[in-house]
């Protein structure tokens, strides 16, 4: 099926810095959503996105819709030990017989202390 | 208050085994999703429930894939004949709304099943 695509696929990193990570699609959607997966759970929704150019902050989380809404990028500052895990970026398009997320291939965080 | 519940967490199955996974989502929620994900990869979708109605099932797989939700509450994914293509983990997601701000889904833990 199809999927959006992440990158990078996984990302090492030191506590305390900077992460940036993007995700894009060849199909347009309303709205783009990025989601965290801790192991053995499922996906907890962490930003939503609404409209094209939007840029919106969640405590160190900031991410912004593209403009084409076929693209969107995730930033979070200062890292810290808990925010390991895979993070995916999905999209949403409602109307018709449309309900479904589509998920990209996700993004592994490894934040070393 | 209680999320999102699915049981088993795990299950093993020989190939040709039918196996029946339950999805409890949260009180009240009118939507209801189930996605397959594969080791390494992030969700698809499988089926959607607006209460007891099934609107989307396109991302069933194969036939031997069936889902229901009779009382509009419950759902139970049921895999017939398993394959070894179907070990994966199996999320069921809940949503309080539809239509335009159906992506606000709550997920559960997932079952991981695995056909040997």
């Amino acid at each position: 099926g199809q999927q959006l695509n992440q990158s990078p696929q996984s990302m090492f990193i030191q506590e305390g810095e900077d992460v940036s990570m993007n995700c894009t699609s060849s199909s347009i959607f309303n709205t783009w959503l990025w989601y965290k997966q801790d192991p053995g759970e499922g996906p907890v929704l962490l930003i939503a996105l609404y409209k094209a150019g939007e840029l919106t902050s969640n405590g160190r989380l900031t991410a912004q819709f593209g403009i084409t809404r076929k693209d969107s990028f995730l930033n979070i500052s200062a890292s810290i030990p808990s925010d390991v895990g895979i993070y995916f970026c999905a999209g949403w398009n409602s109307g018709g017989s449309n309900y479904k997320l589509t998920f990209g291939k996700g993004t592994l965080l490894t934040v070393n202390p | 208050g209680a999320g999102v519940s699915q049981s088993p967490r795990y299950k093993v199955a020989k190939r040709g085994q039918d196996v029946a996974l339950r999805c409890d989502p949260i009180s009240g929620h009118v939507s209801l999703f189930w996605y397959q994900q594969a080791l390494g990869q992030g969700p698809e979708f499988l089926t959607y429930f607006q209460n007891e109605a099934q609107l989307d099932k396109s991302g069933l797989p194969s036939d031997r894939f069936f889902a229901e939700r009779p009382e509009g509450s419950v759902s139970t994914l049921k895999i017939q004949r398993t394959q070894q293509e179907d070990s994966a983990v199996y999320l069921c997601a809940s949503s309080p709304t539809t239509g335009l701000a159906g992506y606000e889904q709550y997920f559960g833990p997932g079952t991981r099943l695995t056909v040997t």
